[in-house]
């Protein structure tokens, strides 16, 4: 059972314009939610992040919305360019008992993002 | 350089072999983690460990085996190859303290089992 949800394997949009790459969940218990980029033959790298307490967050041309009624959030990109063409990851954690860390992160499929010039 | 790096990039080996996957850090995060990537599935958690010499079950763990003798190793062996096992593998850390630590991933083993 997918716990993390990325139902659009693609996503195509044209440079300048808003990105925006949803995700779904189905662990109530999750808190912390994370998006992931990652090029061809190179490993993810973290772009940027939200807690449970939060429905926003931003940072630069990347924000993501929480909606936690819904178990859903989204990335928005704004303005995109051709260098956000990557594969996207949405993961989540929930905390781990005794520690408290929420490091065992949750990923969905990906979504390929392209820009086109 | 600091960093996570993976060993050997590229690998292919035959069904039924013992192989064993190298992924070293040196930033000394307390946790460490073997994902796999396969197309249709995302990434998913083999195995993990929180500190040197503990270490547990992730999602997919059967036909792997894990060590973590230092905090800085963590190696990953098929102990008996199959097809299905043939994928991309990344190895992460994260420091931990912070409970939301990002997790830094190495870029990847790409192996290839016949």
């Amino acid at each position: 059972d997918q716990q993390v949800k990325q139902n659009s394997p693609s996503l195509s949009v044209q440079e300048g314009r808003i990105s925006i790459l949803n995700c779904d969940y189905t662990n109530s218990m999750f808190d912390y939610f994370l998006w992931y980029k990652k090029y061809p033959a190179e490993g993810p790298t973290f772009l940027i992040s939200i807690s449970s307490i939060k429905d926003k967050n931003e940072d630069g041309r990347f924000t993501v919305f929480l909606n936690k009624s819904a178990k859903h959030l989204s990335l928005h990109i704004v303005p995109s360019q051709p260098g956000d063409s990557a594969v996207y990851f949405c993961a989540a954690s929930q905390r781990e008992k005794p520690t408290g860390a929420n490091s065992k992160l949750t990923f969905g499929k990906g979504i390929t993002l392209s820009v086109r010039p | 350089d600091a960093g996570i790096t993976q060993s050997p990039r590229y690998k292919i080996t035959e069904t039924g072999r013992q192989v064993t996957l190298m992924c070293h850090q040196t930033w000394s995060h307390s946790y460490m983690f073997w994902y796999r990537q396969d197309l249709g599935h995302g990434l998913r958690l083999i195995y993990y460990s929180a500190a040197a010499d503990i270490t547990d079950k992730g999602e997919v763990p059967d036909g792997y085996v894990v060590s973590r003798s230092k905090t800085e190793n963590f190696p990953l062996t098929l102990e008996s190859a199959t097809r299905s096992q043939t994928s991309v593998y990344f190895c992460a850390s994260t420091k931990g303290s912070h409970p939301h630590s990002p997790l830094h991933f190495g870029n990847g083993t790409r192996l290839t089992v016949t």
